[in-house]
């Protein structure tokens, strides 16, 4: 089975401070994503990878930023965090670019702004 | 502009009985179709997708879901519900050209009364 983990479950930060989410999957899949996740507003894309190096934005990346140096690997960072940023936050990958491949959700990360 | 509509926040069945759970989708082409489901302080964990052919798709723990063109419906059915099927249900698309993107309905809350 596809295993996508995200690095920390709960995690409470200081507005300002600088947050790195992690997310590691241990199949080989060529797309990653990341998605916030808000009561009322389902799940929405924040930025996506298709490769490594490689990334676009997606529905509302303000405020983020990512990085994929290693296949396995996207990372999510919020610049200088602010308190509109204290959501749900979930990893995903899916296997190829194109196609009906679906998507391997890690747990979350509930991210808490103060 | 592409969308996904889940037009129910809730719905409650009681225990034995079919559930249905309705999703509609506004996306040109011929789309991918998935359905998710997600349980307290989990990831979304995937159901079935549809592709193409038989209209009728079979999934995970007794799931299935109905594809209509005419109506751009993907709607998601289970003859028997359980008290464990209550959870968060996405539906989600994928174009099937011009884009990685997933796009997600707002997911409807499913209660199984007992």
């Amino acid at each position: 089975d596809v295993k996508v983990t995200q690095s920390s479950r709960y995690l409470v930060k200081r507005t300002g401070e600088k947050v790195f989410l992690e997310c590691v999957q241990d199949m080989d899949h060529e797309n990653m994503f990341w998605y916030r996740q808000d009561p009322g507003l389902g799940l929405r894309l924040i930025y996506f990878s298709y490769d490594v190096k490689m990334k676009e934005k997606g529905d509302i990346p303000e405020g983020y930023s990512v990085s994929r140096e290693k296949k396995e690997r996207f990372s999510l960072i919020l610049e200088s965090a602010s308190t509109n940023q204290t959501s749900m936050y979930l990893c995903a990958s899916s296997l190829s670019a194109g196609g009906a491949q679906p998507q391997h959700f890690g747990d979350g990360t509930r991210l808490s702004i103060l | 502009a592409q969308s996904v509509a889940q037009p129910e926040d809730q719905v409650n069945v009681a225990e034995g009985n079919p559930l249905t759970v309705k999703c509609t989708y506004s996306v040109s082409g011929n789309p991918y179709l998935f359905w998710y489901v997600q349980y307290p302080n989990r990831g979304l964990q995937f159901l079935l997708k549809y592709i193409t052919g038989d209209n009728l798709v079979k999934g995970s723990y007794g799931f299935e879901a109905e594809f209509n063109k005419s109506q751009t419906s993907f709607h998601l059915k289970k003859p028997s519900a359980l008290v464990s099927d209550s959870a968060l249900y996405f539906c989600a698309v994928r174009p099937s050209s011009g884009t990685y993107k997933y796009i997600f309905g707002t997911g409807t809350r499913l209660k199984v009364l007992a």
